[in-house]
């Protein structure tokens, strides 16, 4: 069975960091992309970033261009997200997702920033 | 970037209508739109892949389809199990993009 468990969350002041962790199992982790996605309260889905399975390349959109960074340790099966300057409207709740077709997400974790 | 404007934002349904969600694509994306259903609470699950690939589980009332730049996601003889938000996604150019979202409510 493939599980995607997200850790890392909670509040955080404007201009701070947090890193998001999200340990993959049930597949081979190193064969498949991975991506972050996320869903502001009440809000719509935001895809934010991907990284190809060997962590060769990574893609973001612009919202989160050069604040984040996706990163990946496949011997260890997990996939990170460190966010930088962070912002009020980064708050979200944030899912690990297995990429190429978004076919299996995590349950989410939810990063507030906030003074 | 690529918008995909999805339409209706919200519908309100009846138990055994059959339900279509569209999602118009500003540039060509090809057969790359997934949909998602996404409950109060829960991860969204993906329905169909590949514009009209049925996922594994997915029950059978749910279809996919493509005419031109429109995407639509068909729910046939809805049951209250469907009542939930649904959500497309283009997949065939960065920065992904997803449809605004379409809210399922009951009568």
């Amino acid at each position: 069975e493939v599980q995607l468990v997200e850790t890392g969350g909670g509040l955080v002041q404007p201009g701070r960091s947090l890193k998001l962790s999200c340990v993959a199992s049930g597949f081979t982790f190193n064969n498949y992309w991975m991506s972050w996605t996320r869903q502001a309260p009440g809000k719509g889905l935001e895809w934010v970033a991907s990284i190809t399975n060997s962590g060769g390349s990574t893609y973001y959109p612009d919202s989160v261009k050069g604040r984040f960074t996706i990163s990946r340790d496949n011997a260890q099966n997990t996939l990170y997200l460190q966010m930088n300057s962070l912002r009020s409207e980064d708050t979200a709740t944030y899912y690990c997702t297995r990429a190429g077709s978004f076919d299996y997400w995590g349950q989410g974790v939810m990063v507030t920033v906030s003074s | 970037d690529i918008q995909m404007t999805q339409s209706p934002s919200s519908m309100s349904v009846s138990l055994g209508d059959t339900v279509t969600i569209t999602c118009r694509a500003s540039q060509d994306v090809g057969i790359y739109v997934n949909w998602f259903q996404q409950k109060p609470g829960k991860s969204p699950r993906r329905m169909i892949y590949r514009a009209t690939n049925l996922a594994d589980g997915v029950p059978s009332r749910f279809s996919g389809s493509r005419s031109g730049s429109d995407y639509s996601l068909t729910i046939s003889s809805l049951e209250s199990e469907d009542v939930a938000d649904y959500h497309c996604l283009q997949y065939d150019e960065y920065p992904y993009t997803f449809g605004a979202g379409t809210k399922l409510e009951l009568k």
